[in-house]
């Protein structure tokens, strides 16, 4: 599997946007990137995913750049209930079917 | 939909004896996943099902663990001769596979969390 980069830990002020980047400069061009987070004490949880295009939903948004070498998780509006550690996941569209998770980005909202 | 459920939710056993877990996976989902995570690290792969056969098996599943999905429902998860480095969260998790591949989102459960003494 490819393989991703990301920050040990940010920080950021409670109902401010945060920006949690990636770095995949090995994706190949099969791979979707997905974002999974895991709350305290809690399994992980799907987030949003895409393949070339920003992508919103109801959680976060997705923002991928050109080259797809790189990409970043917004959260518009961070709550305490966000605190959590995020993991950016590429999986290949052949159906490679595990998720293989590095060691992620701890999040921590600040009141 | 209750979710994906796990039992037990903490379990602490001597080392050398056997441990069982079970998974009961969101209802009509298909595939079956177990992940192993240790403190301060991600999820590790650990094997997967579709309906009742194990499609792949990670080479951190050693001989000491079996993984069965007899009925295509639930799975349950043994490990033999426990030793302390099997001290972990085990995860389950599940999806549902609609044939070529789509995405499938795995829904996680809560995890067992085994202690090795």
């Amino acid at each position: 599997d490819a393989k991703t980069t990301q920050p040990n830990s940010m920080e950021s002020n409670e109902e401010e946007p945060v920006h949690l980047p990636c770095n995949h400069s090995t994706i190949s061009g099969t791979d979707y990137i997905h974002w999974y987070r895991q709350l305290p004490s809690q399994g992980p949880e799907y987030v949003i995913h895409g393949l070339t295009s920003n992508v919103n939903n109801r959680m976060a948004s997705l923002a991928i750049a050109e080259d797809r070498k790189s990409s970043t998780l917004i959260l518009h509006r961070a709550t305490l209930r966000d605190a959590a550690v995020y993991y950016c996941i590429l999986r290949d569209v052949g159906g490679n079917e595990k998720l293989t998770f590095g060691t992620g980005t701890r999040l921590t909202i600040i009141p | 939909d209750t979710g994906v459920s796990q039992d037990p939710r903490h379990k602490i056993t001597k080392r050398g004896q056997n441990v069982t877990f079970r998974c009961d996976p969101i209802s009509e989902h298909n595939r079956l996943y177990w992940y192993r995570q240790t403190l301060g690290q991600g999820p590790e792969f650990l094997t997967y099902f579709q309906n009742e056969a194990q499609l792949e098996k990670s080479r951190l599943l050693s001989d000491r663990f079996s993984a069965e999905r007899p009925k295509g429902s639930f799975s349950t998860l043994e490990i033999q001769r426990t030793e302390q480095g099997d001290s972990a969260m085990y995860l389950c998790a599940s999806s549902f596979h609609r044939g070529s591949f789509s995405y499938n989102e795995q829904f996680f459960g809560p995890g067992t969390r085994l202690t090795v003494l």
